[in-house]
């Protein structure tokens, strides 16, 4: 089984500064994505950035980059001139490339990010 | 177009009622994925349904259920109700079911057992 792990329960950053999130995924599988989504207060959850892992290419979506460490299993997220309305709690979640893996996510725990002024 | 909508968006049922939740996709998608939201489990994959099938699930007890409609609305269905099922309710819909299609999420059913 796959598992995802985020070990920063908490960040704060503040507005216009550059803030990582690390995530790292645990999977015998050689194919999958990768995605970082955003729940603000509201709880609707909003998918930030996805990378597949067969792309060397790390993804980017316009402020927001990720670094893809496919050996380490590492996943980290870098939020470039933070904003207050990028204050949100961020998951990281897993989807296999298998057939029979449909659509199910597995994800973090998650990274409960604070932007101040 | 518009989104994912859930209904209700709060709850409040006691201990040993069951529970209907409904989620209606954006339009034109076959697949509907259910997630339970707690503060103590997190996220988990309860269960998705692509074209009125099962297509998987995951590790909750049979009073958990779902279907699907043939117009790709689901609904899922929580037995009996334990204390511990209070949670947030998400359900996310795709276009497909496996491939690299993107999945949007609905606002949520708030459940709280008493």
């Amino acid at each position: 089984a796959q598992t995802v792990t985020q070990s920063q329960p908490e960040m704060s950053v503040q507005e216009a500064e550059t803030v990582t999130l690390s995530c790292t995924y645990d999977t015998s599988e050689s194919d999958y994505y990768l995605f970082w989504y955003k729940q603000p207060p509201s709880r609707q959850m909003i998918l930030v950035i996805r990378q597949e892992a067969y792309k060397q290419q790390n993804a980017t979506e316009n402020r927001f980059s990720v670094n893809f460490q496919k050996a380490a299993k590492s996943f980290s997220l870098k939020i470039s001139d933070s904003q207050l309305g990028d204050a949100a709690m961020y998951f990281c979640a897993y989807r296999s490339d298998f057939t029979g893996g449909g659509n199910k996510l597995t994800f973090g725990t998650g990274t409960q990010l604070k932007v101040e002024l | 177009k518009a989104g994912v909508t859930q209904t209700p968006r709060y709850l409040i049922k006691t201990r040993g009622q069951q529970v209907t939740l409904s989620c209606s996709p954006i339009s034109g998608h076959r697949s509907v994925s259910w997630y339970q939201q707690t503060p103590g489990q997190g996220l988990q994959f309860l269960f998705e349904y692509f074209s009125e099938t099962q297509r998987n699930k995951g590790n909750f007890p049979g009073r958990f259920s779902g279907r699907q409609f043939s117009n790709s609305r689901s609904e899922m269905n929580v037995s009996t109700l334990e204390l511990g099922d209070s949670a947030l309710y998400l359900c996310a819909s795709s276009l497909a079911s496996g491939v690299a299609y993107e999945q949007y999420f609905g606002p949520g059913t708030r459940l709280t057992v008493t």
